[in-house]
């Protein structure tokens, strides 16, 4: 059984901070998913991460992937409020049909 | 272009009643899924379909079934509703896979059951 595992669940910072959120996931997988979802709302797609290696960047996210150690990264860089959201990984089990999610980190950027 | 549309986006059930889920896409993709979220967790897959007339099962599908009759519709039906039943639905579909494209997702149907 696949698990992914993200933390940490919850983080508060400051504006103009960096951080780090990650995704560990239990077994082999070269795709992985990186998702927003804001309050209330539907699933955002960020970035999708499609070998070893892999690094995507879009504003102040930047998103890693290591299929050695099973492993991605969402870096933040200066953080705004408007980051504030919760972000979601997931993996490809099962050949391209299923995603399996990890628990979300709620992420609040305070001014 | 209206993307994933599912209907209701709300509705609340007496433990014990029926209800229908419609997830419509108008993008022709192939496959569909049926996904619940609670709160301070991820996204758990229901069921899934990889094509007209195809179903199956994902990690949590006990208590509900599913059907796509029309390529372009996913139902998800709840025969007698339970409290642990309690979730936000949402419904995503995808070209023909993951490994083609990205998952599209519905804006959410939020159902309580009593």
């Amino acid at each position: 059984e696949l698990k992914v595992e993200q933390n940490p669940l919850f983080l508060s910072m400051q504006e103009g901070k960096n951080y780090t959120i990650y995704c560990n996931y239990s077994t082999t997988s070269d795709r992985l998913y990186w998702y927003r979802q804001d309050p209330g709302k539907s699933l955002e797609s960020l970035f999708v991460l499609l070998s070893n290696g892999a690094v995507k960047q879009e504003g102040r996210l930047m998103a890693s992937l290591d299929t050695k150690a099973r492993l991605s990264t969402l870096h933040i860089t200066a953080a705004v409020h408007d980051l504030s959201a919760t972000y979601f990984c997931a993996v490809d089990y099962n050949a391209g049909n299923m995603l399996t999610f990890g628990g979300g980190t709620r992420l609040m950027v305070k001014p | 272009n209206a993307g994933v549309t599912q209907t209701p986006k709300f509705r609340v059930l007496k433990t014990g009643q029926s209800m229908t889920l419609l997830c419509a896409q108008d993008m022709n993709h192939e496959y569909m899924y049926w996904y619940r979220q609670d709160p301070g967790m991820g996204l758990r897959l229901i069921h899934y379909s990889v094509g007209e007339g195809t179903t199956a099962k994902g990690e949590v599908p006990d208590g509900y079934n599913v059907s796509r009759l029309k390529k372009q519709n996913f139902l998800l039906g709840l025969e007698s509703a339970a409290p642990s039943q309690t979730s936000v639905y949402f419904c995503a579909s995808t070209i023909a896979g993951l490994h083609t494209g990205e998952l599209f997702f519905g804006e959410g149907s939020r159902l309580t059951v009593l």
